[in-house]
């Protein structure tokens, strides 16, 4: 069984204070790690999709890594509106081109104070 | 146009009442989802159409009603539900189903 556990639950960052947020997984065939920012009340907006370990995605502060076991996704000088919940999620080879195997983590609650 | 639009964005209901949410999206995707979201908990899978036609029901009682009437649209018929249904409601497309998904702002359904 696929799992995706995030770290830590919620994080407190004053404004330009960069930090990481983890994503551990446990997959069978690794398709796709799919990084997700939520706001309180919306749905989840798409970030970035890695498919293998070394790759690295960037948009603007934000910056995806991954490894064969787990991303991180390191935030550099963070501004208030970069507060949101962070949702890691991966997909794996078990069905062939079924989302069923898009497990999400419990997310990272990021605030940035000013 | 890369918007999923849900309406509507809020829904209270009674117990007995009969409602529909409603989702649609122009991006041509062939793959359509219903997911189902608690306050800080992750999404979690309704189901999927896939082409028009339901490929996947994760166990979701039968007072969830899915219908697709075309490639564009997507409801979910609510009826008799419960109080601990009250959740935000998801819908997402993506283009067959391998790829990134597309969610819309979601219906945040209240059930008294």
């Amino acid at each position: 069984e696929d799992q995706v556990t995030q770290s830590p639950e919620a994080l407190r960052l004053q404004e330009g204070e960069s930090s990481s947020l983890n994503c551990s997984y446990t997959v069978s065939g690794l398709r796709g790690l799919f990084w997700y920012r939520q706001d309180p009340g919306k749905g989840p907006e798409f970030l970035f999709t890695l498919y293998s370990a070394g790759e690295e995605k960037e948009k603007e502060r934000l910056k995806a890594t991954l490894t064969k076991k787990e991303s991180f996704l390191h935030i550099t000088a963070p501004k208030p509106e970069d507060s949101a919940t962070y949702l890691c999620a991966v997909q794996s080879g078990h069905v062939s081109g079924s989302a069923r195997q898009l497990t999400f983590g419990s997310g990272t609650q990021l605030t940035v104070l000013p | 146009d890369t918007e999923v639009t849900q309406t509507p964005k809020h829904l209270v209901m009674g117990m007995t009442n009969k409602k529909s949410l409603k989702c649609e999206q122009h991006m041509g995707h062939r793959a359509m989802y219903w997911y189902k979201q608690k306050a800080k908990k992750p999404p979690e899978l309704m189901f999927v159409y896939s082409y028009e036609k339901l490929s996947i029901n994760e166990s979701v009682p039968s007072r969830f009603s899915p219908e697709c009437p075309n490639s564009s649209l997507l409801n979910l018929h609510l009826h008799a539900l419960q109080p601990e249904d009250s959740a935000l409601y998801l819908c997402a497309s993506s283009p067959r189903g391998l790829e990134k998904l597309f969610f819309g702002s979601g219906t945040q359904l209240s059930v008294l």
